[in-house]
């Protein structure tokens, strides 16, 4: 069964760091692309980065270009988001999702982790 | 970037209705286009891959269509657990884009 395990959401000030963890198992990970999707509270989805199945290729949305950071560890099953200089209007729950198929970009998510909140706020 | 727009933004439907929402690019996207649903408090789950698709364990009523920029999904004979919020997203280009939601109430 596949799972992925989203952690590392929380309180952070305006301009601060935080990272992301997604935990996968029950699949090859690195055989698949992996994305960020966020949802601000109340609102719809928004796709934030992805990685391909080895690392060597990322995509970002234009609104965290250059302030987030998207990487795997292929040993540790494990994707990562490193987000810095955040913004309130960062703040959302933060989903990792599994490409359906084993594509270099991914195109739909056929897997979802739990989501990790994280909030924004002085 | 490629603009999913998705009509209409809430629906009110009967159990054992047939219910249609549609999505449209503001560009050509060919078949790359997903549907999901969510329900509150819990993660997507997809429905539709390749405009027409049916995923894995999910039920026969929901079908999608289309191509290009005008993409329709189909829920058959509404049943109580399908009363969610429904999202299509694009795959033709990144950066991959969702329209804004379905929200599907009951009557």
């Amino acid at each position: 069964e596949v799972q992925l395990l989203d952690s590392g959401g929380g309180l952070v000030q305006p301009g601060g760091s935080q990272r992301l963890s997604c935990a996968a198992s029950g699949f090859i990970f690195s055989s698949y692309a992996i994305s960020w999707v966020r949802q601000a509270p109340g609102k719809g989805l928004e796709w934030v980065s992805a990685v391909s199945g080895s690392g060597g290729t990322t995509y970002y949305a234009d609104s965290v270009k250059g302030r987030f950071t998207i990487s795997r560890d292929n040993s540790k099953n494990t994707l990562y988001l490193q987000m810095n200089s955040l913004r309130v209007e960062d703040a959302a729950i933060y989903y990792c999702a599994k490409s359906r198929e084993a594509a270099v970009a991914g195109n739909w998510f056929d897997s979802w982790g739990q989501g990790t909140l994280v909030t924004v706020s002085s | 970037d490629i603009q999913m727009t998705q009509s209409p933004s809430s629906v009110s439907a009967s159990v054992g209705d047939r219910v249609t929402i549609t999505c449209r690019a503001s560009q050509g996207v060919s078949s790359w286009l997903a549907w999901y649903q969510q329900k509150p408090g819990k993660a997507p789950r997809l429905l539709i891959y390749a405009a027409s698709s049916l995923q894995s364990g999910v039920p026969l009523r929901f079908s999608g269509s289309g191509s290009g920029t005008d993409f329709t999904l189909t829920i058959n004979s509404l049943q109580p657990e399908d009363f969610a919020t429904y999202y299509c997203q694009q795959a033709n280009s990144f950066p991959r884009t969702f329209g804004q939601g379905t929200k599907l109430e009951i009557k």
